[in-house]
């Protein structure tokens, strides 16, 4: 079946300026997490969404970076006037649920602030 | 959170086993450990888990130490489609039996296979 997938792949925008990126999780999971790679190193953890209890936000590194997610389906995470540093890849995990044992990654979405 | 600890890098020849090792001295009883992996320019995949009793897959083979301080991912003949970042990760047990909540990424050890 289809798996997680992530819009865009890649993209570029200008110093100050807002984007969007948008994760479309494997149908019926109710868990969803964002992570943040910048280049050469692991994984952070942003944020996660479990069926319709409040997200934990406990990963987000500043007000700039907000995130939805509408019911158990597809989620958007926001960054406001994007910096430099906020340059990453932008991942999408989703689970069954929030026991599940595997996180089906999606491929990403490569963010690059000018 | 309790950490681990694993090599920067390894290096195996193709169709030999691979031992991948990983410190976790702080672990708790209830720490399940897990191991993803990365391949180049993708997301993690999962690879394996387990708690206490050595595990085994279509994937690869998880030894897991008597003390539990430590554990060994085994990749039984290395393919070149082996060649990635190897995370060793633990996450505690939740009370609905599974393990919960978001992954902790440390560095992990890239693996490099020679044909």
């Amino acid at each position: 079946g289809a798996g997680v997938s992530q819009s865009p792949s890649n993209k570029v925008t200008e110093k100050g300026k807002d984007v969007e990126l948008r994760c479309d999780p494997i149908s019926g999971h109710t868990a969803l997490y964002w992570y943040r790679q910048r280049l050469g190193q692991g994984l952070e953890f942003l944020i996660y969404f479990q069926g319709n209890s409040a997200p934990d936000k406990s990963g987000l590194p500043s007000d700039r970076f907000s995130a939805e997610r509408t019911g158990e389906s597809v989620s958007t995470l926001t960054i406001q006037r994007t910096q430099q540093e906020d340059s990453a890849v932008y991942l999408c995990a989703s689970s069954l649920d929030r026991d599940s044992y595997e996180q089906y990654f999606g491929p990403g979405t490569r963010l690059t602030v000018t | 959170d309790a950490k681990t600890t694993q090599p920067n890098s390894m290096e195996s020849n193709e169709e030999e086993p691979v031992h991948l090792p990983c410190n976790h001295s702080t672990i708790s009883g209830t720490d399940y450990i897990h191991w993803y992996r990365q391949l180049p320019s993708q997301g993690p995949e999962y690879v394996i888990h387990g708690l206490t009793s050595n595990v085994n897959n279509r994937m690869a083979s998880l030894a897991i130490a008597e003390d539990r301080k430590s554990s060994t991912l085994i990749l039984h003949r290395a393919t070149l489609r082996d060649a990635a970042v190897y995370y060793c990760i633990l996450r505690p047990l939740s009370v609905g039996g599974g393990s919960q909540g978001n992954l902790i990424f440390g560095k992990g050890t890239k693996l490099s296979v020679k044909p």
